[in-house]
């Protein structure tokens, strides 16, 4: 595709659900990454695929957070028993590979509201 | 923690003028990278400099990199009321290959 795709582009769920957050990467990058963004801070590092395997995983918050990535294509981050804190905004991200000097292409992101 | 710091943390100028937003990191790095964001939605590659890279152009952007200092600026100029957005700086360290944000600075570009 023409960039990264990310859905929904809102979520308004209950306390205590599980939500499942898309995205689907450049056609061709083999990195994947998943970021969280909290209103009016920076991004928080959350995952980071080789094609579909995750050599980092290091930035998930708690064991309620887990992502899989299938096809070294799309990506589906999930958050079981959701809690108000997990309100932010999910972006997703690709590169090419995972040379360091690689530039990641964001998506436009998932809204979540947690209430 | 984040690695990159901006200040200022907000900046409001006139059309016209320019706008210089600075980043601190703490740790060494391979490259620093600026991105641009608008409406807390995606992220916008701006421009890349690497560690061995003292400055860089790119249209009405310049990025200089003070590895001794760690610290990066961003100057825009001749802002136009479309450069209104956060900026962020992101960091790529020896890690890996994660990206490392610092908090942005809100910029308004006024008419």
């Amino acid at each position: 595709g023409a960039g990264v795709s990310q859905s929904p582009s809102n979520k308004v769920t209950e306390k205590g659900k599980d939500v499942e957050l898309r995205c689907d990467p450049i056609s061709g990058h083999t990195a994947l990454y998943w970021y969280r963004q909290r209103l009016g801070q920076g991004l928080e590092f959350l995952i980071y695929f080789q094609g579909n395997s995750a050599p980092d995983k290091s930035g998930l918050p708690s064991d309620r957070f887990s992502a899989e990535r299938t096809g070294e294509s799309v990506s589906t981050l999930t958050i079981q028993r959701t809690q108000q804190e997990d309100s932010a905004v999910y972006l997703c991200a690709s590169s090419l590979g995972p040379g360091l000097q690689e530039t990641q292409y964001f998506g436009p992101g998932t809204r979540l509201l947690v209430l | 923690s984040q690695q990159g710091e901006e200040d200022p943390q907000a900046l409001s100028i006139q059309e016209g003028e320019n706008a210089t937003m600075n980043c601190s990191y703490k740790t060494s790095i391979n490259n620093l990278q600026w991105y641009r964001q608008n409406s807390g939605r995606g992220l916008v590659h701006l421009i890349l400099i690497r560690s061995n890279e003292r400055e860089k152009h790119s249209g009405r952007l310049r990025v200089t990199l003070d590895t001794s200092k760690k610290s990066s600026s961003l100057l825009i100029t001749a802002s136009r009321a479309a450069d209104t957005a956060s900026y962020f700086c992101a960091t790529d360290a020896h890690h890996g290959s994660r990206l490392t944000f610092g908090e942005g600075t809100q910029l308004t570009v006024n008419p």
